[in-house]
């Protein structure tokens, strides 16, 4: 079974420059979850969706970052402008539905903003 | 103020010695109490979940334990190797929302 795919793996820009990051979730799996980690940190939550719903979007920026998961099943977490405190690892995960199920993470995007 | 705290915050440890890593949690109401694993530059890998009613779990060289009570939770790693370098977080739902602790980076040395 494929896991949780993510691309690129590693992005470098300049600040002020946009930059999108691409998630394509276990085959089945509704829920998917973008995450920011900073160095030395754990994961924290940026978006959750359930299905094509984002249903917790409360520590998103949204100034900056949006997301989508159009027809439910990839997402795309976009910055446009992007700060230097952007830079970060961007995780995503995905379960077959919220609560108590099982995460699995993706490799992540390492982000470089110079 | 971040509701689970990991200690050490690092460790390095010679190949073949056990070690142990702490996680207290404030997370409630508590559903349950998740390992990972983090290698560099890659993803968490889960190690072990333990629910309320479970106070130990096992996976290979990994022991966690789980004391509801006290809202503390430990990880033994036992006799290390050297691909047990990574980063170790505590991970703690209510049911609906994870808590994730800072990690512990431990480095298993030849």
């Amino acid at each position: 079974e494929a896991g949780v795919v993510q691309s690129p793996r590693y992005k470098i820009i300049e600040k002020k420059q946009p930059v999108a990051f691409w998630c394509n979730p276990i085959s089945g799996h509704n829920t998917l979850y973008w995450y920011r980690q900073n160095l030395g940190q754990g994961p924290e939550l940026l978006i959750r969706y359930e299905n094509e719903e984002a249903v917790d979007d409360s520590q998103l920026p949204k100034d900056r970052f949006s997301a989508e998961r159009l027809k439910g099943v990839d997402s795309t977490l976009k910055i446009q402008p992007a700060e230097l405190g952007d830079s970060a690892v961007y995780l995503c995960a995905s379960s077959l539905q919220t609560g108590d199920r099982e995460q699995y993470f993706g490799p992540g995007t390492r982000l470089t903003v110079t | 103020k971040n509701q689970v705290e990991q200690s050490p915050q690092s460790l390095i440890i010679l190949e073949g010695k056990n070690c142990t890593l702490q996680c207290n949690y404030t997370v409630s109401p508590f559903s349950n109490l998740r390992w990972y694993k983090q290698d560099t530059g890659r993803g968490p890998v889960s190690l072990t979940i333990m629910t309320f009613s479970e106070n130990t779990k096992s996976n290979g060289r990994y022991t966690a334990t789980l004391d509801a009570d006290t809202k503390q939770s430990s990880l033994h790693i036992t006799a290390s190797q050297l691909s047990d370098s990574a980063s170790y977080i505590c991970v703690v739902t209510d049911g609906y929302k994870l808590s994730f602790g800072a990690g512990t980076t431990v480095t298993v040395r030849a």
